[in-house]
């Protein structure tokens, strides 16, 4: 069974400071790995994806996320935060089935940050 | 990127009536499509799974004849949410993906409020 789990519910920055979200996963095969973010009172907007290319993601906006098999890890950071990126953040870990893929969530992370 | 629309974007009923929701893929065939349900400060919940002309899949604990759900065409899918209750006052918000796709897109969420 696949699972997601997010470690801090909250994290505050301050601008212009390193951002790093936590994601571990559990999966009982090589897994699809997702970031996604959602503003208040929008819908989810995807960041970045791995799907067993490289380890290393580039996504939008400056973020990137670091798949490690070793530490069952899909951690997101950002080298500098701006206010805008103030939202809340969720990684889900997909299963393949017969003909789509199911997500599984993780309790997501609201970001907050400071100027 | 792939867009998916929700309308209503809002939506406020009397307790016992029905309530329906559009979720459509705007520039792709979706040939799956998903209704999560997030509850205040909470991850989003799958609620169900439809592929374009078959009945759709209820996760656990979800009742099928509360929550109905039609994929009629590859580029719609609705929500009917019958008889609703204070309850299931909620944010739903719908995804869908393309044929073997591995990325959900998703849509920017339904308020339901019943009061």
């Amino acid at each position: 069974a696949q699972s997601v789990t997010q470690l801090d519910s909250h994290v505050s920055v301050s601008e212009g400071t390193p951002v790093l979200l936590r994601c571990n996963y559990s999966s009982s095969y090589s897994p699809s790995l997702f970031w996604y973010v959602q503003h208040p009172n929008k819908g989810l907007q995807l960041l970045l994806k791995y799907t067993s290319a490289a380890t290393l993601v580039k996504g939008i906006n400056g973020f990137e996320a670091e798949f490690k098999k070793s530490e069952t890890s899909f951690h997101l950071t950002k080298p500098s935060a701006h206010m805008s990126d103030a939202a809340e953040y969720f990684c889900v870990v997909s299963e393949a089935l017969y003909n789509f893929n199911k997500f599984y969530f993780g309790s997501g992370t609201k970001l907050n940050v400071k100027p | 990127g792939a867009v998916v629309s929700q309308h209503p974007s809002r939506v406020i009923c009397k307790s016992g009536t029905s309530v329906k929701i559009e979720c459509r893929s705007l520039d792709f065939q979706a040939t799956t499509m998903f209704w999560y349900r997030q509850f205040p400060k909470q991850s989003l919940m799958l609620m169900a799974t439809s592929n374009e002309g078959s009945k759709a899949t209820y996760e656990q604990g979800v009742e099928k004849d509360k929550f109905l759900i039609n994929h009629a065409s590859l580029t719609l899918s609705t929500l009917t949410v019958t008889s609703a209750h204070p309850e299931d006052s909620s944010f739903y918000i719908c995804s869908a993906t393309s044929l073997a796709g591995e990325t959900q897109y998703f849509g920017p969420g339904t308020r339901l409020l019943v009061l």
